[in-house]
């Protein structure tokens, strides 16, 4: 299957600082990608649609000015967590869609980042 | 709106025994229907999918779900449960927007 890479696997900052991760599809080309966050024994919640060229669709609750999306190309996308909290700790996963608007494609996962806000 | 309903938090099997985790669905519209399985600190990996066609969908590992449309399930099972089985699995139901809503995850354990 298709894959997608995120980097970095872990990260640990200062609060008040700004985290950007990385999403690729590496053999294929994405025109949307997703970014979902996962808290300790809990799913995944849909933070927000990236799409190639335009701006992020955010999901209602998700601060935008916090959470800063740039999908500057068809195999990149990006999330940066801006002045960081601890409460922004969490495990970040991105998903890639191949052959989504065929109707029956399915969705591929970054292996994610999880972030510790100290 | 759709949605996704997984009961158990926790299952617990023995070794070689047959693995059932359960996932209702709600969807206003046919549902496309997905199992992935996490293992710590990693992404998620797909089970199987339906979208339409043959109710019965064979995944990977030995896993299999059968779409029940009048029941609204979609429950994964395996014949036989290995160690390295042991893992969260989470069902999920494609929405508006190619977006993914999923359950709240099941966690398996697999004893010797």
């Amino acid at each position: 299957g298709a894959v997608v890479s995120q980097h970095p696997s872990w990260v640990i900052c200062k609060s008040g600082t700004s985290v950007k991760i990385e999403c690729r599809s590496l053999d294929f080309q994405a025109t949307t990608m997703f970014w979902y966050r996962q808290f300790p024994k809990q799913s995944l919640m849909l933070m927000a649609t990236s799409n190639e060229g335009s701006k992020a669709t955010y999901e209602q609750g998700v601060e935008k000015d916090k959470f800063l999306i740039n999908h500057a190309s068809l195999t990149l996308s990006t999330l940066t967590v801006t002045s960081a909290h601890p409460e922004d700790s969490s495990f970040y996963i991105c998903s890639a869609a191949q052959g989504w608007g065929a109707g029956t494609g399915e969705l591929f996962f970054g292996e994610g980042s999880r972030l510790t806000v100290l | 709106a759709q949605s996704v309903t997984q009961l158990g938090s926790h299952v617990s099997v023995s070794e070689g025994a047959l693995v059932l985790l359960r996932c209702n669905y709600s969807s206003s519209v046919p549902p496309y229907l997905f199992w992935y399985v996490q293992y710590p600190n990693q992404g998620l990996q797909l089970l199987l999918k339906y979208t339409t066609g043959a109710t019965l969908v064979k995944g990977i590992n030995g896993f299999e779900a059968e779409f029940k449309k009048s029941e609204t399930s979609f429950h994964l099972t395996k014949p036989s449960a290995h160690m390295s089985d042991a893992a969260e699995y989470f069902c999920a139901v494609r929405i508006y927007g190619n977006k993914l809503v999923f359950g709240a995850g099941t966690i398996l354990r697999v004893k010797s």
